[in-house]
């Protein structure tokens, strides 16, 4: 079956531009994370979905970054006004449900999102 | 805080020689250990899990990672390393919320041959 996907897998954008990005989990997951890694450093936690709420946005660094998931299934990222540092590869990933550590996190591809 | 610490950013082995990864943990109650892989332009894939069972773990691809709680480690290791391991390596400790996973900074692993 298919795994998780993520879109678009390179986005260049000009400082000051809004992006977005998608994630496709695998069919049947209830549970959807977000991380960020930068280069050279592990995973940074972003915001945590069961079905379509976010219990935990906690780790969205500003008011700039906003994610929504519509219908149990795929996920939107959005950054506005993107800023110099928030380049760096966005990772997603879907597990069977996010009320248990024991379950398997299954990640994308990531994004590598570079802003000029 | 729950926290991990990879112990070397860098490791170089010979291929053939065996493997040593280190993690060390900070956790204020019994966490769940992961370690995950990341090849080059591929997706992170779970190598191994402990979850408070045996506290010798067995994972894909030959490694093994053993949890010591007196020594708050959860080394990974292999016997024979092999040119396709080289990859970095990510040791993982459980949140204080169940579904949250809290990162080591990664261990970069070169094969010579």
């Amino acid at each position: 079956g298919a795994g998780v996907s993520q879109s678009p897998s390179n986005k260049v954008t000009e400082k000051g531009k809004d992006v977005e990005l998608r994630c496709d989990p695998i069919s049947g997951h209830t549970a959807l994370y977000w991380y960020r890694q930068s280069l050279g450093q592990g995973l940074e936690f972003l915001i945590y979905f069961q079905g379509n709420s976010a219990p935990d946005k906690s780790g969205l660094p500003s008011d700039r970054f906003s994610a929504e998931r519509t219908g149990g299934s795929v996920s939107t990222l959005t950054i506005q006004r993107t800023q110099q540092e928030d380049s760096a590869v966005y990772l997603c990933a879907s597990s069977l449900g996010g009320d248990n550590s024991y379950n398997e996190q299954f990640f994308g591809p990531g994004t590598r999102l570079t802003v000029l | 805080a729950q926290s991990v610490t990879q112990l070397d950013s860098h490791v170089s082995v010979s291929e053939g020689t065996p493997v040593l990864l280190r993690c060390n943990y900070s956790s204020s109650y019994s966490p769940s250990l992961f370690w995950y892989v990341q090849h080059p332009n591929k997706g992170l894939q779970l190598l191994l899990k402990y979850t408070s069972a045996a506290t010798l773990v067995k994972g894909i691809n030959g490694f093994e990672a053993e949890f010591k709680k007196s020594e708050t480690s959860f080394h990974l290791t292999k016997p024979s390393a092999h040119m396709s391991d080289a990859a970095e390596y990510f040791c993982v400790v459980s949140g204080y919320s169940n579904y949250q996973l809290i990162w080591g900074a990664g261990t970069k692993l070169i094969i010579k041959p």
